[in-house]
């Protein structure tokens, strides 16, 4: 069965500092690969998606994620962190001929002033 | 193009009393699915409608039930209310509610059982 692992439960960056927010996924067929934001009080909010071509996507609020396949994994990165995107971040994979998506358990980030 | 909208935003209830939250997916879009979200358990996953159909169900009691209509609107329900339901429940919709469709969440109804 496919799953999702989001290894760090929760990060603390400075503002003005980089980030970068690990996602790995296991399954053996080619994968969809979402993040998704969830303010305090929301619901979730699409940042990127990847499903094929350049591996390098770059998604709203100056967030990238690169796909590698080899390492299975599809880290979200920003080069400098706002006090705005203090949230969770939350990794989902789908999968042709798959019934659902599956969500990662989400990293919550801090961020410092 | 409007969002997904969920009514009521919140919701406090007791012990053993049952509660139905609504959900109105984007317009054009016939899959619904709703989510459990707790701070110990993360998001959970509970079921998914398509065309009226529940497709897919994740793993809870046959306290949680849910419907659609023809106009693609949602309804879950819980019925026999217990603490541990106490949650913030979120609804998605998508075009064919494939694992591949991009999910439009709702901000959610946080319930709150006493």
């Amino acid at each position: 069965a496919q799953s999702v692992t989001q290894p760090d439960i929760h990060i603390t960056v400075s503002e003005g500092a980089s980030l970068e927010l690990r996602c790995n996924y296991s399954y053996g067929a080619t994968p969809y690969l979402f993040w998704y934001v969830q303010s305090p009080g929301q619901g979730l909010q699409l940042l990127l998606k990847y499903f094929s071509g350049d591996t390098l996507v770059q998604g709203i609020k100056g967030f990238e994620a690169e796909f590698k396949r080899s390492q299975s994994s599809f880290n979200l990165r920003k080069p400098s962190v706002h006090w705005s995107d203090a949230a969770e971040y939350f990794c989902a994979v789908g999968f042709t001929n798959a019934g659902k998506s599956t969500f990662g358990d989400g990293t919550t980030l801090t961020v410092k002033p | 193009k409007a969002g997904v909208t969920q009514t009521p935003r919140y919701l406090i209830k007791t012990r053993g009393q049952q509660v139905t939250l609504s959900c109105s997916p984007i317009s054009g879009h016939r899959s619904v699915s709703w989510y459990q979200q707790t701070p110990g358990q993360g998001l959970q996953f509970l079921f998914e409608y398509f065309s009226e159909t529940q497709r897919n169900k994740g793993n809870f009691p046959g306290r949680f039930s849910g419907r659609q209509f023809s106009n693609s609107r949602s309804e879950m329900n819980v019925s026999t209310l217990e603490l541990g339901d106490s949650a913030l429940y979120l609804c998605a919709s998508s075009l064919a509610g494939l694992s591949t469709d991009t999910q439009y969440f709702g901000p959610g109804t946080r319930l709150t059982v006493l």
